[in-house]
């Protein structure tokens, strides 16, 4: 029944690794998002695909890859990881590009980069 | 450049009274969208409320209503009857309206409120 989920939701590594979080929506929606909330709860997007197609793409270094296989999935790949990149990271689908509609949230991942 | 501004921090209330949670926001566009999310201790993001600008009537959904004043660029969230279970984060979220693509939705810094028993 879950509309938004992620995996894993909790992720501890050390600096250097790589690593990917998935993101699964069963909602039928169009476009998924990234969202990072870093530790003064500032929530800030990341990434935007619409039917797999990049829309937006924000600052963010290169070592962060998403990848969209199709219109449910999203999966955030991320490599040489950071002390910087500790963060919770989000998942989340609306019916439609654009944001007039609300967005579903996935329950997050928390990242922990030592 | 769009922003939101959510001036209070934190916030404290005695169960049952009602809160207002401020919210204002910047933005050179003509038709946007406004939104509440509530994110308890646990850390999902739960949609409450949605706004747009040209609705004449202020969004209401349950015990949570939007105080939508244009001319003064603020959105803020009235929750009556507060009940313990309200004790989260709640963050102002704001979007154009444009149909492009890439319109995104930009959050506020949040706050967090308290209901005391």
């Amino acid at each position: 029944d879950t509309a938004v989920s992620q995996t894993p939701k909790y992720l501890v590594t050390q600096m250097g690794n790589d690593k990917s979080i998935k993101c699964e929506q069963n909602l039928g929606h169009d476009t998924m998002y990234w969202y990072k909330q870093d530790s003064k709860k500032f929530l800030k997007i990341m990434f935007s695909y619409n039917n797999k197609e990049l829309i937006i793409n924000e600052t963010v270094p290169n070592r962060f890859s998403p990848k969209s296989p199709d219109k449910a999935h999203l999966n955030l790949h991320i490599n040489s990881l950071e002390l910087g990149d500790s963060a919770v990271y989000f998942c989340a689908s609306s019916p439609t590009s654009g944001s007039s509609y609300e967005q579903y949230f996935g329950p997050g991942t928390r990242l922990t980069v030592t | 450049a769009q922003k939101i501004t959510q001036t209070q921090p934190g916030m404290f209330v005695q169960e049952k009274e009602a809160v207002t949670l401020d919210c204002t926001y910047d933005t050179s566009d003509q038709s946007y969208g406004l939104f509440w999310y509530k994110q308890p201790s646990s850390g999902e993001m739960i949609f409450l409320i949605y706004q747009g600008s040209y609705d004449e009537q202020n969004a209401t959904e349950g015990r949570y209503s939007l105080n939508f004043q244009k001319a003064r660029k603020s959105a803020n969230l009235v929750i009556s009857a507060s009940q313990l279970g309200d004790s989260a984060m709640y963050f102002c979220a704001m979007s154009s309206l444009t149909m492009n693509r890439d319109d995104k939705i930009i959050f506020g810094k949040g706050t967090r409120l308290h209901i005391l028993p």
